[in-house]
């Protein structure tokens, strides 16, 4: 069974710039989660999705959006980089939203 | 402070040795708890999840739970080299409504020496 997919691995943008990441979660789960990981620290939750509606959201400012397609992949888009959003994006895919499944990252670097 | 409190390590033990990896955390809203191993670049991969209070055993790997103490321990037995990596602590409280977000600690780092 294939596990959760993201794309692309790694990626270099400049400060102002904007990104779209990709998440396909493993089959049969509904539920699509993101989340940020700077180095040296523990992942901070971005959003979650469940059935395409967004079911919760983290303390991350408006730069940050997603959304999730009818067959349960997300994306999650931000918009006017910083420095500071440089880390290890990571998405994890859910029966119902409890028990996560991570995949194994979007390596976002902001020059 | 932090919600979820993990001891960042290095922790350095001889192969064979167990291993005891704790987080405590302040919120009592949190239900559910799981143990995550993270390779260097790589994302989390989950070793465990439990929702009660007690043990819960897989293979070489334990996970405790303290709800009154509000306190976690994962045990690992007879460590291989190959468990070398970072243990991520992590937990949420059951509430479908505002979506299940994991708290996560800062992680230690395990190194199992031959």
């Amino acid at each position: 069974d294939a596990g959760v997919t993201q794309s692309p691995t790694h990626l270099i943008k400049t400060r102002g710039q904007h990104v779209t990441l990709r998440c396909s979660p493993i089959s049969g789960h509904k539920s699509v989660s993101w989340y940020q990981q700077v180095l040296g620290q523990g992942p901070q939750f971005i959003f979650q999705y469940y059935e395409k509606e967004e079911r919760g959201r983290g303390n991350f400012p408006d730069r940050f959006s997603a959304r999730q397609f009818p067959n349960y992949s997300s994306e999650l888009n931000v918009n006017a980089l910083l420095l500071g959003d440089s880390a290890l994006y990571l998405c994890a895919s859910s029966l119902s939203g409890d028990e996560q499944f991570f995949g194994p990252g979007t390596r976002l670097t902001v020059l | 402070q932090k919600e979820v409190e993990q001891d960042p390590g290095p922790l350095s033990v001889p192969e064979g040795a167990i291993v005891s990896l704790n987080c405590t955390y302040s919120n009592s809203a949190f239900q559910y708890f799981m143990w995550y191993r993270q390779y260097s670049r790589k994302g989390p991969e989950l070793l465990m999840y439990t929702y009660s209070s007690g043990n819960k055993e897989d293979g070489r790997f334990t996970a405790q739970v303290d709800k009154s103490s509000k306190y976690i321990s994962l045990f690992i037995r007879d460590s291989q080299p190959s468990d070398s990596a970072t243990y991520l602590c992590a937990m949420g409280p059951l509430n479908s409504n505002s979506g299940y977000a994991l708290n996560f600690g800062k992680g230690t780092s395990l190194l199992v020496t031959p």
